[in-house]
């Protein structure tokens, strides 16, 4: 079946620590991979996204992720957290289909940032 | 306009009344799609609309009925639901998902 698993449900680290949340889905056919992240009380947003190219992504806030199709993963990583990186974090696939493309969200990965 | 607009931001509905949430995008995008977003727990799913067709229903019950009136308005009728159905609802567009989804705040749903 189509999935999209995150192993970390829960992180805590303190400021300036490294983070890297784990990612990987499991589809054969093509995929474009998303992170999103939504602060306590806010909406979804966008932090990157692979749709070819460079498997190395950078996106906003100092977040970048890496596809390594070998090993259908997608894995989100900050040099330095910071306290407001305090959020839940999604990995999400675009999966494509005939007539139609859906994203299929992970479970979540609830990040803590002590200051 | 890079924006999808959600109306109203919170509801809330006896289990016996009938209510609809509405979306908005002006970016020409040409799917657009409704998620249910439980407490602690990623969103799921809900329908797909690809140019104003119903493309997906994730097997929903039919005490939610999907519409799309236009290529940017996306409708959400709600009748007799259950207080398990309390969650934000959120919808969502893209013009093709490779390049990204933009999602809408939401409407927080409460069923008493």
């Amino acid at each position: 079946a189509q999935s999209v698993s995150q192993h970390n449900h829960h992180v805590i680290l303190s400021e300036a620590a490294s983070l890297e949340l784990g990612c990987n889905y499991s589809y054969g056919g093509t995929v474009n991979l998303f992170w999103y992240v939504q602060y306590p009380g806010q909406h979804l947003q966008l932090l990157l996204k692979y749709f070819s190219g460079d498997p190395l992504v950078k996106g906003i806030k100092g977040f970048e992720a890496e596809f390594i199709k070998s090993k259908f993963s997608f894995n989100l990583r900050k040099p330095s957290v910071q306290w407001s990186d305090t959020a839940e974090y999604f990995c999400a696939v675009n999966l494509w289909n005939t007539g139609f493309q859906k994203l299929v969200f992970g479970t979540g990965t609830r990040l803590l940032v002590s200051p | 306009d890079t924006e999808v607009t959600q109306t109203p931001k919170h509801l809330v509905m006896g289990m016996t009344n009938k209510k609809s949430l509405k979306c908005e995008q002006h970016m020409g995008h040409r799917a657009m799609y409704w998620y249910k977003q439980k407490a602690k727990k990623p969103p799921e799913l809900m329908f797909v609309y690809s140019y104003e067709k119903l493309s997906i229903n994730e097997s929903v019950p039919s005490r939610f009925s999907p519409e799309c009136p236009n290529s940017s308005l996306l409708n959400l009728h709600l009748h007799a639901l259950q207080p398990e159905d309390s969650a934000l609802y959120l919808c969502a567009s893209s013009q093709t998902g490779a390049y990204g989804y933009t999602f809408g705040s939401g409407t927080r749903l409460t069923v008493v």
